[in-house]
Formats: C-alpha cells, structure tokens, sequence
C-alpha cells in the first residue's frame, strides 16, 4: 500500500527566505507524486505534479519540487516566500495511469512572519 | 469558468440528527469524488463517480453514510444519523476522467 509522510506539521518562516517542506513516500511500484496547497477555508488547489521526465519540476508561485527516486522523496521549495504563502501544503501520490486514487499526507502548516 | 461548488459551506447540527451536503462539479467533468478531511489531516477518499456510477466506495461507512448522483452532474453525500466523530470537513472534487483534481472549498459539519 501507498502512504506519505510529510516530516513537519508546522514550518515558521520570516518573509523572504527560502523555505523547503518535505515529503516522503512509500509504493511497490512507481508512482506520481503531487504537492497541493490549501488557503484558509478554501479548497486544495495543484501546485504542481510529477509523472515521468525530468526530476525537477516547476509549479505555480514560484514553487518547484525535486523526486529523488533513491531517497523516495518529493521535497518542495520556494527560494524566497511571502506573507501570502501562509497555508496549508499537502504532500499526496497516485498510482500511474491516473490521478484518481491520491493518497495524501497529514500537512503541513506554512507559516509566513513579517 | 465556475469551480466546483458546494453547499452548505459551514453546518451545525446536534447528534444523531441526519445532515447532507451538495456539490456540483465543473461542467463536463465526468468523474466525481468525496472526501473527508478531519482536522490537522489531509483528504481521504469517500467514493469516487464516473458519471452515475460509484466506482470507488470501499471507504465509505455504509451504515450511516450514503451519496447518490442520480443524472451524473450533481452529488449528494448523505449522514444519518450523526456521530460527534463525524465533524470534519467535506470535500467534493471533479476532473475529466484520469485527469487532474478540482477541488470544492468544502463543508465544515460540527456535530454537538
């Protein structure tokens, strides 16, 4: 069975600084891996995904992940954060052929400080 | 174009009262999912419609929750009869079929 773990509940950050949140699974078999944000009282919205190709993949504001295949990993990374990155991020994977069964990890909290 | 809509957006209800909640998915999305999202966790998948029919149900409590999508456009996610345990929330997403996930802003249900 598949599960991901997302390492820290809460990430405290001052504006402009980098930040990386990471995200680590589990799957007997190969996998797409998905990092989604979710604003207060608002639903999940894709960053950005990874399906095959390049290990490096660029998403939405300013965001990008790295999967590293060895180290079953799906970090993600902003190299300088706002006071609007404040949310929720969600670590998530699914089996190839489709999104339709994602498996998601508990969160974590982006805190952005002034 | 218009999200993925849900309703109520917040609900309070005391136990063992029954409570459903709607969501009307992107137009022309085919496929339809639920999920559960208790506080400090992600989403978990409920069920998952393509069109009409419930594809995916394994992790839907079957003796107090039920959905229905009767014409394959809209859904209805059904509890009877509330636990304290079911405060969470709610949330429907909908996508092509085998593409990406559009999800609602959610329902939040307390349950006194």
């Amino acid at each position: 069975a598949q599960s991901v773990t997302q390492l820290d509940s809460q990430v405290p950050v001052f504006e402009e600084a980098p930040v990386e949140l990471r995200c680590n699974y589990s799957s007997s078999v190969s996998v797409y891996l998905f990092w989604y944000v979710q604003y207060p009282n608002q639903g999940l919205q894709l960053l950005l995904k990874y399906l095959s190709g390049s290990t490096l993949v660029k998403g939405i504001n300013g965001f990008e992940a790295e999967f590293n295949k060895s180290q079953t990993s799906f970090h993600l990374r902003k190299p300088s954060v706002h006071i609007s990155d404040t949310a929720e991020y969600f670590c998530a994977v699914s089996e190839p052929g489709g999104y339709n069964k994602l498996i998601f990890g508990a969160g974590t909290r982006l805190a952005v400080h002034p | 174009e218009a999200g993925v809509v849900q309703s109520p957006r917040y609900k309070i209800i005391e136990k063992k009262q029954p409570v459903a909640f709607w969501c009307n998915p992107i137009s022309g999305h085919n496929t339809l999912y639920w999920y559960l999202q208790n506080l400090g966790q992600g989403p978990e998948l409920l069920i998952r419609y393509e069109n009409e029919e419930a594809v995916d149900d394994s992790q839907l409590p079957k003796d107090r929750f039920s959905a229905e999508r009767l014409k394959g456009v809209d859904s209805t996610l059904k509890i009877q009869p509330a636990e304290l345990g079911d405060s969470a929330v709610y949330l429907c997403a909908s996508s092509f079929p085998q593409g990406e996930q559009f999800f609602g802003p959610g329902t939040r249900l307390t349950v006194l």
